[in-house]
């Protein structure tokens, strides 16, 4: 198994560019998530699908969009860059369980400068 | 939001014990306790998980309050491959019923040869 695997590994944007990163599994999780860190910061939720066709927004989800066509795939679009979008921006997935606490497995992540 | 505190840095000495601790004052009775830890320049990783028992597994060891206000992850024999972030984290219940994870700052292990 692959795993989580994100592309590209690192982008340079121009503001108000637009672009897409790419993030896929090989596990079959229903679940899957981006977050974005900062600089010293951990790890902030933007938006996540429990499966495909269904989305949702977490914490910060302005300026981005998702959407999840196939259990495998969850692309993160960037509708026009700011500087403020310059981060790591790191996929994870895991399964849906009820009451049970399963692990959630993180891509390499994606280091994204918006000039 | 339930939240965790946890200490900015700690340094450990190669070899020796480490005790992680993590403080979750609000924690509900069905929030599970997760580490996970950032390695430089990777994602997060899986460490353990538990809900009340204490839990061991071949990475650490997880020591948990009997009244569930604080945790402490327990690494037996630092490694200099063990210097990472390391994130106390409680599952939180999302508006669609399914559960996120909030990460906070962590804790910055320094292990010193």
């Amino acid at each position: 198994n692959a795993g989580v695997t994100q592309t590209p590994k690192f982008q340079v944007l121009k503001t108000g560019q637009s672009m897409t990163l790419q993030c896929a599994q090989d596990m079959n999780h229903e679940y899957m998530s981006w977050y974005r860190q900062d600089p010293g910061m951990g790890l902030r939720l933007i938006h996540y699908s429990v499966g495909a066709g269904i989305t949702d927004q977490g914490e910060v989800p302005n300026g981005y969009n998702v959407s999840r066509s196939t259990t495998e795939d969850f692309p993160l679009r960037l509708l026009s860059a700011a500087p403020s979008q310059t981060s790591v921006y790191f996929c994870a997935s895991r399964r849906l369980a009820g009451g049970a606490a399963p692990e959630q497995f993180f891509g390499p992540g994606t280091r994204l400068t918006v000039l | 939001d339930a939240k965790t505190t946890q200490p900015n840095s700690m340094e450990s000495n190669e070899e020796e014990p480490v005790h992680l601790p993590c403080n979750h004052s609000t924690i509900s009775g069905t929030d599970y306790i997760h580490w996970y830890r950032q390695l430089p320049s990777q994602g997060p990783e899986y460490v353990i998980h538990g809900l009340t028992s204490n839990v061991n597994n071949r990475m650490a060891s997880l020591a948990i309050a009997e009244d569930r206000k604080s945790s402490t992850l327990i690494l037996h024999r630092a490694t200099l491959r063990d210097a990472a972030v390391y994130y106390c984290i409680l599952r939180d219940v999302e508006t669609s019923g399914t559960y996120k994870y909030i990460f906070g700052t962590g804790t910055r292990l320094k292990v010193l040869a």
